[in-house]
């Protein structure tokens, strides 16, 4: 199974800053047909679903406030939350479908500081 | 905008079957590039991927390992919906279930709250 590492496992951040979340994944996650990595961003807040935010690494869903980024270098994949809102307290997962089983990272939970 | 509907009981009694149902609206279950996922998520175990089935001119399954052997998917097409059925359940099995669309998982049901217990 391919796992995914995330880091850190929280962090609390003032409103207006920054949030860096950081995910690994234990092996490539390029596909070949696209030349992709194949990793999507996932939002969690309390009571609902995760939310989808970026796929192939780096496309960012519809409805996705640009103040949120990704970077990607070979199986590391940054996401980061620019000028923090409050509506952005949530858990973030990372994961992999470039092979079954999909996985999961372990999630990273932002708060406000 | 695809939505998926999600139904089945809340309370489900050890050694017994687990059965939801997962209806679509926007989209077609056997559509041939498609592929329909079930994900639960726990405290101990988080987000856990447990299959998915899909229509490439028959009906496919895929299964997680950690539950390979007392999971069934089912399909019907006349109802454009799809099922989990897990056999002989234990408290291990307490979880938010979910289903969810595609590959990087763009859409997802509300979820189901499964408690195992007598």
């Amino acid at each position: 199974d391919i796992v995914m590492t995330q880091s850190p496992d929280s962090l609390a951040v003032s409103l207006g800053e920054r949030a860096t979340i950081n995910c690994k994944a234990s092996q490539s996650l390029l596909y070949s047909s696209n030349n992709k990595n194949s990793l999507a961003w996932l939002q969690q807040k309390p009571g609902h679903p995760p939310k989808l935010l970026f796929y192939w690494a780096s496309t960012r869903e519809s409805g996705v406030p640009d103040r949120f980024s990704v970077s990607e270098s070979g199986t590391d994949f940054t996401l980061t939350i620019n000028s923090l809102q409050a509506e952005d307290v949530a858990v973030y997962y990372c994961q992999q479908y470039l092979a079954i089983p999909l996985t999961f990272g372990g999630g990273t939970k932002v708060e406000i500081k | 905008q695809v939505q998926l509907q999600q139904s089945g009981p809340g309370l489900v009694k050890p050694s017994e079957t687990l059965s939801l149902t997962c209806s679509i609206s926007g989209d077609n279950v056997s559509r041939n590039t498609a592929a329909w996922n079930w994900i639960r998520q726990s405290p101990s175990r988080g987000l856990e991927w447990l299959g998915r089935t899909y229509y490439r001119s028959k009906w496919l399954n895929d299964y997680a390992l950690s539950v390979r052997g007392r999971m069934v998917f089912t399909a019907d097409t006349s109802k454009n919906q799809f099922s989990l059925h897990l056999t002989s359940v234990t408290p291990e099995d307490t979880a938010i279930y979910y289903c969810a669309r595609g590959w990087s998982l763009p859409d997802w049901s509300q979820g189901t709250l499964v408690t195992i217990s007598s």
